[in-house]
């Protein structure tokens, strides 16, 4: 299977605890995006990076999360200190030069 | 920020029914896309569109870039069982920065 995957697909913390999830994009694709989708939306955009570097970031991304894609291949997101209202499917997607994106699995975020 | 009104919420329509749903924003997008998602899973792309005016057919989908390239339009023809789930529009900016609709959930009564 050469699409997006991302890890884990579920889980499940306590408030005030660290999670970490991962993507893994297409190969040829140089553009990683995160997004956040809660019950009932769309996608909200949270991140982006070109290669290795994060071009763009959403008022939503608050200073307990981070990004990264250290060697332009697959990306981290970080939440730090979850709360409840971090609870959420959290989508990567990524694109060659065109538009076109490509979603992974998800990863569902249920905080206690 | 851009915001895009997707309608309607939700269809309940008979198989064989063909389906029309739309979205509509206050802001210009060079490219529309349109999503299916299904529950727990991510969503994939059914069709894109780059073009103001550009109509593009994939099997039993069409979908049209909006001449003001303000709104995009998804029709299915011969509805099927398992066109059931959620359709998402989602438009880009030429920055690359998307938004998404809130979703249409579709449902097919056999």
């Amino acid at each position: 299977d050469t699409g997006v995957s991302q890890d884990p697909r579920h889980k499940i913390t306590k408030r005030g605890q660290n999670v970490t999830f991962r993507c893994d994009p297409i190969s040829e694709h140089n553009r990683l995006y995160w997004y956040r989708q809660t019950l009932g939306q769309g996608p909200e955009f949270l991140t982006y990076f070109q290669n290795e570097a994060q071009l763009e970031k959403s008022r939503l991304l608050s200073d307990r999360f981070s990004a990264e894609r250290p060697k332009g291949s697959f990306s981290t997101l970080e939440i730090q200190r979850t709360e409840q209202g971090d609870s959420a499917m959290y989508l990567c997607a990524s694109s060659s030069r065109s538009n076109e994106q490509f979603f992974g699995p998800g990863t569902r975020l249920t905080v206690l | 920020g851009q915001q895009l009104n997707q309608s309607p919420q939700s269809m309940f329509i008979q198989e064989g029914e063909d389906v029309s749903m739309n979205c509509t924003s206050s802001s210009i997008f060079n490219t529309w896309l349109w999503y299916k998602q299904d529950p727990g899973e991510g969503p994939v792309l059914l069709i894109a569109l780059y073009k103001a005016g550009e109509l593009t057919s994939n099997g039993r989908l069409t979908a049209q870039f909006g001449t003001t390239r303000k709104d995009s339009f998804l029709n299915i023809s011969a509805s099927i069982p398992s066109d059931v789930g959620i359709y998402f529009c989602a438009g880009f900016t030429n920055a690359g920065k998307s938004t998404f609709g809130d979703g249409t959930t579709l449902t097919v009564k056999p």
